[in-house]
């Protein structure tokens, strides 16, 4: 199993350019998670999904947009980068049946100039 | 508002030693805590996950426990290595939306 992967690894984007951050998992997860991780602001959740075709908003959710595409995927959009948005962006999903661990992705590290 | 503190300054000790590290919240009543190590430049993997009606949870060199009077989370790593070299997450859920909320982490270098 792959666990929980992420493209791309690294970014690089001018302010105003849109990009699409691709998340899978393959362990037959329902539940799935974007966050945000800052120096010293720690992990910030996005947008979260319960099941396919659910989406919530978390804690940051501005400027940002998500799609569950299926069960194995959960994709997360910026329409227009701004600076403030250079961070470090983690998929997540949860394991079912009373096990509420997460497991997290490997992380894309997005720079917006 | 929900506050969950852990201690900002990295944590340095010397090999063999048991190593302690703090999560501490407020306004807060959850129904589970979970530690989770992360290494640089990788997302943070799951270590010990304790319930509210649990004093302590063991696994290997790890133990974790819960005082929800105190309103605090130990953890410990036992025969600390260089290995364990990184930083430790707390985070905390009540139950109902499975959406945890995590501590800013607090680093351990341990010193061969």
């Amino acid at each position: 199993n792959a666990g929980v992967t992420q493209t791309p690894k690294f970014q690089v984007l001018k302010t105003g350019q849109s990009m699409t951050l691709q998340c899978a998992q393959d362990m037959n997860h329902n539940s799935m998670y974007w966050y945000r991780q800052d120096p010293g602001m720690g992990l910030r959740l996005i947008y979260y999904s319960a099941s396919e075709g659910t989406t919530d908003k978390g804690e940051v959710p501005n400027g940002y947009n998500v799609s569950r595409l299926n069960k194995r995927e959960f994709s997360l959009r910026l329409e227009s980068a701004a600076p403030s948005q250079t961070s470090v962006y983690f998929c997540a999903s949860r394991g079912d049946r009373g096990r509420n661990e997460q497991y997290f992705g490997p992380g894309t590290r997005l720079t917006v100039t | 508002s929900q506050k969950i503190e852990q201690n900002s300054e990295a944590l340095n000790i010397q090999e063999g030693k048991t190593a302690t590290l703090t999560c501490n919240y407020t306004n807060y009543s959850p129904a589970y805590l979970q530690w989770y190590r992360q290494d640089p430049g990788r997302g943070p993997v799951f270590l010990l996950l304790i319930r509210e009606n649990e004093k302590e949870k063991r696994k290997e060199r790890l133990k974790v426990t819960f005082d929800t009077t105190l309103k605090q989370s130990l953890f410990h790593i036992t025969a600390s290595q260089p290995a364990d070299s990184a930083t430790y997450l707390c985070a905390l859920d009540s139950g109902g939306s499975y959406i945890p909320t995590f501590g800013r982490g607090t680093s351990l270098i341990v010193h061969p």
